[in-house]
């Protein structure tokens, strides 16, 4: 079946301008995941999403940084006034919501800040 | 929250077993520990997961000490496709996030 997927699969940006990153989780997935990937953070979790609800969003590194899905399903991650540092491949992944669980992962969205 | 620790590297040959260890010695009795990995510019996936007894899939064997305080990944054939980073991930209570360590990066020799 499908998997998860996210576009765009690379973006490059400005400093300064918004950027929206989207993920379409797996079917039927209620949780889903926000990470991100950097050469000096390693794998870091951003914001987790229980249906439509956010209960940990306690990875977001900035108030630039928000996230939100709609319908249970589709989420964007936006990200304002993008700075250098932001740049980062951002990785979405979602699961059943169960315990213990299995988190399927999207192939990321490679931002690029110039 | 429980800790992991892996070796940050390992080597081994196509065809022959892998043992990948992973330490979390402050785990608690109903902690699970998860295993995936990460192949080159791909987004992580899942490998195993085991609480107590030795665990097998169609990818791997997960082997956990008696004492919970260690676990060792087995591949039982490596091949090329497998070099990947491979993450031992420690529970977190109270929370369904991943959280990464720096992993064990394996390189399978031809």
């Amino acid at each position: 079946g499908a998997g998860v997927s996210q576009s765009p699969s690379n973006k490059v940006t400005e400093k300064g301008k918004d950027v929206e990153l989207r993920c379409d989780p797996i079917s039927g997935h209620t949780a889903l995941y926000w990470y991100r990937q950097s050469l000096g953070q390693g794998l870091e979790f951003l914001i987790y999403f229980q249906g439509n609800s956010a209960p940990d969003k306690s990875g977001l590194p900035s108030d630039r940084f928000s996230a939100e899905r709609t319908g249970g399903s589709v989420s964007t991650l936006t990200i304002q006034r993008t700075q250098q540092e932001d740049s980062a491949v951002y990785l979405c992944a979602s699961s059943l919501g169960l315990h213990p669980d299995t988190q399927y992962f999207g192939p990321g969205t490679r931002l690029t800040v110039l | 929250d429980a800790k992991t620790t892996q070796p940050n590297s390992m080597e081994s040959n196509e065809e022959e077993p892998v043992h990948l260890p992973c330490n979390h010695s402050t785990i608690s009795g109903t902690d699970y520990i998860h295993w995936y990995r990460q192949l080159p510019s791909q987004g992580p996936e899942y490998v195993i997961h085991g609480l107590t007894s030795n665990v097998n899939n169609r990818m791997a064997s997960l082997a956990i000490a008696e004492d919970r305080k260690s676990s060792t990944l087995i591949l039982h054939r490596a091949t090329l496709r497998d070099a990947a980073v491979y993450y031992c991930i420690p529970p977190v209570q109270g929370a369904q996030k991943l959280v990464f360590g720096q992993g064990t990066r394996l390189t399978i020799n031809p």
